[in-house]
């Protein structure tokens, strides 16, 4: 079973924010939060990660509540390139199982 | 520098024959994935290698799907007596050693291998 909750599907208007929302209640203290997109016939692709303190990068800002039982991707400026599905994963060790993930569709 | 790759990108078999699927990782990387992938699905975890040793097995259907990697580097699943219900895209991750204190290593993705049982 997928530890993550996830909308199966959202819109952003491109040059807007896109705010991908997660729940993960049961997630425990030495879980990390990952996030990783899959364009269209690609692999997916690493994101970003954290334990409880937020994150940004070059891709995206993750925002953990501070009870850790959700989180938010953020990407700044969403551009049509960004139109994928994203997953929310967490995990303490190697494994890493995948949810259904949201679809994001950016549009002109 | 050069990515996951994987071999075939895409293999056509008849039911019952034997496929092997071919991952080539990132340099370096000590640890490596395979997953399926059904159609409007995520990833489903096959097998973890980390060098190797198959270091978690648990997401391997049933005894038909076999994966080595002799030489800790190059790997490849096996898969016997095909069935149409193995029709999905395999795809291949590689990790470099866990960072301490920074969680598991991110996994870096080949473009996947879409099987075909006809």
């Amino acid at each position: 079973d997928a530890k993550t909750t996830q909308p199966p599907s959202m819109d952003c208007a491109e040059g807007r924010a896109a705010n991908l929302p997660c729940n993960h209640s049961t997630i425990s203290g030495n879980e990390y939060v990952y996030w990783y997109r899959q364009i269209h016939s690609q692999g997916p692709q690493y994101i970003i990660h954290g334990l409880k303190n937020n994150e940004t990068n070059e891709m995206a800002s993750l925002i953990i509540t501070e009870d850790r039982k959700s989180s938010t991707l953020i990407l700044p400026h969403a551009t049509l390139r960004d139109t994928a599905v994203y997953y929310c994963i967490v995990r303490v060790g190697n494994d890493m199982r995948f949810g259904a993930g949201t679809r994001l569709t950016v549009k002109p | 520098g050069a990515g996951v790759s994987q071999t075939p990108s895409n293999k056509v078999t008849e039911k019952g024959k034997y496929v092997e699927l071919r991952c080539d990782p990132i340099s370096g990387h000590t640890a490596l994935y395979w997953y399926r992938q059904s159609l409007g699905q995520g990833p489903e975890f096959l097998i973890y290698f980390q060098g190797t040793g198959a270091a978690d097995d648990s997401g391997l259907p049933n005894d038909r799907f076999f994966a080595v990697r002799p030489e800790g580097s190059v790997s490849t699943l096996k898969i016997q007596r095909t069935e149409r219900g193995d029709s999905a895209v395999y795809l291949c991750a590689s990790s470099p050693n866990r960072a301490s204190g920074k969680g598991p290593g991110e996994q870096y993705f080949g473009p996947g291998t879409r099987l075909t049982v006809t």
